[in-house]
């Protein structure tokens, strides 16, 4: 399968305990994004990069929350001191840089966060 | 972004065309109109994207009205696996600083047998 995946599917923790998930995305694909969905939402965009560059976050992206993209392949998004409001679906999608639409981005399944 | 208004839910009988509508108003002239679905418990998935001229390709069709206020999406002969809920998301071009997507609540389809 050559497509994005994400790590784990699904995750139950405790309010206060921090979470990690990671995200590989298409082979040879620059851009990577992070977006959370909450029940019956739209995806709402997090953050995203280009190569190992965060070049952009949302306001929605508090200071418990960080996203990583080391080598500009993977990327891990980590959530600290959890709360329950951060119970949702963390999507992760790529894209190719081709400076032509669509540079469509293509989505992972995605990772199911519960916290108690 | 310009924002864009569609219907809440929408049934189909299967092997009908679905025609799901959109409305961008406010769309700026260089901004494109993207379609993407959502089916159960997956990622969303690319579906087609346009301009000025209808777009086809092998999963739907793509109707922009001339003044680009509006558009439609057109599956020729829904199926059952296109039950999903469908977002229509206007986007600037790459590179023009806006690379992220936004997406509303969309429109869920149902496929009727």
């Amino acid at each position: 399968d050559t497509g994005v995946s994400q790590d784990p599917r699904h995750k139950i923790t405790k309010r206060g305990q921090n979470v990690t998930f990671r995200c590989d995305p298409i082979s040879e694909h620059n851009r990577l994004y992070w977006y959370r969905q909450t029940l019956g939402q739209g995806p709402e965009f997090l953050t995203y990069f280009q190569n190992e560059a965060q070049l952009e976050k949302s306001r929605l992206l508090s200071d418990r929350f960080s996203a990583e993209r080391p080598k500009g392949s993977f990327s891990t998004l980590e959530i600290q001191r959890t709360e329950q409001g951060d119970s949702a679906m963390y999507l992760c999608a790529s894209s190719p840089r081709t400076g032509l639409p669509p540079e469509t981005q293509y989505f992972g399944p995605g990772t199911r966060l519960l916290v108690l | 972004d310009a924002k864009t208004t569609q219907p809440t839910s929408m049934d189909c009988a299967e092997g009908r065309a679905a025609n799901l509508p959109c409305n961008h108003s406010t769309i700026s002239g260089n901004e494109y109109v993207y379609w993407y679905r959502q089916i159960h418990s997956q990622g969303p998935q690319y579906i087609i994207h346009g301009l000025k001229n209808n777009e086809t390709n092998e999963m739907a069709s793509l109707i922009i009205t001339e003044d680009r206020k509006s558009s439609t999406l057109i599956l020729p002969h829904a199926t059952l696996r296109d039950t999903a809920v469908y977002y229509c998301i206007v986007r600037p071009p790459p590179n023009f600083g806006n690379e992220k997507l936004t997406f509303g609540t969309g429109t869920r389809l149902t496929i009727i047998p």
